[in-house]
């Protein structure tokens, strides 16, 4: 069955720090990946995405991606965290028996951010 | 584009009471999405419409849920006879076949 992991529940780091958020799917076909982030009482915005060719894939805010498909994970990155940073991060990827549109989540890793 | 939109943002009910929700996708976009979101854990799958056609419906939309899409554009979503359990946030999305889902703010249900 198909399944997304985020290991981390927590994470902390003060601001300025690079920040790495670890994903792993379970997917039997080539998947489609999303990174997606969500504020207290805000929907999910689109962080980015993978689909195919270039396995880092670069995104909004500054964030950026890297697919290795020998080890089933997509991680995310950024180089420097800045406070409004702090939120939860939901990693995905698209199932669906006959497409893409099922997306299954993670639970999530919300982000803390010192000052 | 202003996004996608829903109404109500937040909703409280009795027990045993129906609601309805209703989303506003993107106008471009042909395919609608609900999710449901319990507290500390990712969005889960519920049903998803093409225009008007409604394609899929998890196994989590029980026979007490209804989804609808009449003119694939707006849709609504009804729970009839809440029960706590129902309570979480409902989510809604929009995209243009399969490229990437665009999410609404969602509407977070209360079941007293």
């Amino acid at each position: 069955a198909q399944s997304v992991t985020q290991p981390d529940i927590h994470i902390t780091v003060s601001e300025g720090a690079s920040l790495e958020l670890r994903c792993n799917y379970s997917y039997g076909a080539t998947p489609y990946l999303f990174w997606y982030v969500q504020s207290p009482g805000q929907g999910l915005q689109l962080l980015l995405k993978y689909f195919s060719g270039d396995t880092l894939v670069q995104g909004i805010k500054g964030f950026e991606a890297e697919f290795k498909r020998s080890q089933s994970s997509f991680t995310l990155r950024k180089p420097s965290v800045h406070w409004s940073d702090a939120a939860e991060y939901f990693c995905a990827v698209g199932a669906g028996t006959s497409g893409t549109y099922k997306y299954i989540f993670g639970t999530g890793t919300r982000l803390k951010v010192l000052a | 584009d202003t996004g996608v939109s829903q109404n109500p943002r937040h909703k409280i009910t009795k027990r045993g009471q129906n609601v309805t929700f209703r989303c506003d996708p993107i106008s471009e976009h042909n395919r609608l999405y609900w999710y449901r979101q319990t507290l500390g854990q990712g969005p889960e799958f519920l049903t998803y419409f093409q225009n008007e056609a409604q394609l899929e419906k998890s196994r989590l939309l029980s026979d007490r849920f209804s989804a609808e899409r009449p003119k694939g554009s707006f849709s609504t979503l009804e729970i009839q006879r809440t029960e706590q359990g129902d309570s979480a946030m409902y989510l809604c999305a929009s995209s243009w076949d399969n490229n990437e889902q665009f999410f609404g703010p969602g509407t977070r249900l209360t079941v007293l």
